[in-house]
């Protein structure tokens, strides 16, 4: 089963439009953390936020925030007023400690496409 | 500045060719991990090491084998028993290996099948 899942493949926006990508994880931990990272062309994950299992509090850095909520198992990630330089694929990871070693499950990612 | 670098950015492998992906990090970092991506879909774990001369199968590590001789390098071997080669590879590390600490890429090396 995934642990992970990421339901939109592909997102395409104009410039300037908000937009939402979905992050749905599973764990039976009661510790874990998510992670957000942005793959640009260039290939490289740069790493965004990452949100403890203790921590609901919403978090805002500029034109990203994020919306975690324990409920639904759902840790969302919106851009507001989108830049053609938001484009690249977004991956939602969850990570536990399996035996002592700190474990990542990917999502498989949501590519965007801002449009100028 | 400190981070991690992959070689070669291309690579290209003959039928029955061995052929090792190079990631170099100077972030002092004791875990090393390393990644296959595969078109639309996510991570795979190949092989991670937590510390010098030691390391861990991951979820497909069959064709595959490292080494980590050295904190700040962990090659990755891909053999000729893998039978399907061509993806993108990843190279991460971490400060540690609690689930809170982040892990930092490479480029990556595309590899690809003559």
């Amino acid at each position: 089963a995934q642990k992970v899942t990421q339901a939109q493949t592909e997102i395409s926006v104009v410039e300037k439009e908000d937009v939402t990508l979905d992050c749905v994880y599973e764990t039976r931990d009661t510790t874990y953390y998510l992670f957000w990272y942005k793959q640009p062309p260039s290939g490289e994950l740069v790493f965004l936020i990452r949100r403890n299992s203790f921590d609901e509090q919403n978090e805002i850095s500029g034109r990203y925030s994020w919306n975690f909520q324990k409920s639904t198992s759902s840790f969302n990630f919106t851009i507001t007023a989108s830049q053609v330089v938001d484009s690249a694929v977004y991956f939602c990871a969850l990570s536990e400690a399996v035996y002592g070693f700190n474990k990542f499950y990917f999502g498989s990612g949501t590519k965007l496409n801002v449009k100028p | 500045d400190g981070g991690i670098t992959q070689s070669p950015k291309y690579l290209f492998r003959k039928e029955g060719q061995n052929v090792t992906l190079s990631c170099e990090q100077n972030l002092n970092h004791d875990a090393m991990y390393w990644y296959r991506q595969d078109p639309g879909q996510g991570l795979r774990l190949i092989y991670y090491s937590q510390i010098v001369n030691d390391f861990q199968k991951g979820d497909i590590a069959e064709g595959y084998s490292v080494s980590r001789e050295k904190k700040e390098s962990f090659p990755l071997t891909v053999t000729s028993a893998q039978k399907n080669p061509t993806a993108f590879y990843l190279c991460a590390s971490s400060n540690g290996m609690g689930s809170n600490q982040p892990q930092h890429f490479g480029d990556g090396t595309r590899l690809s099948i003559l």
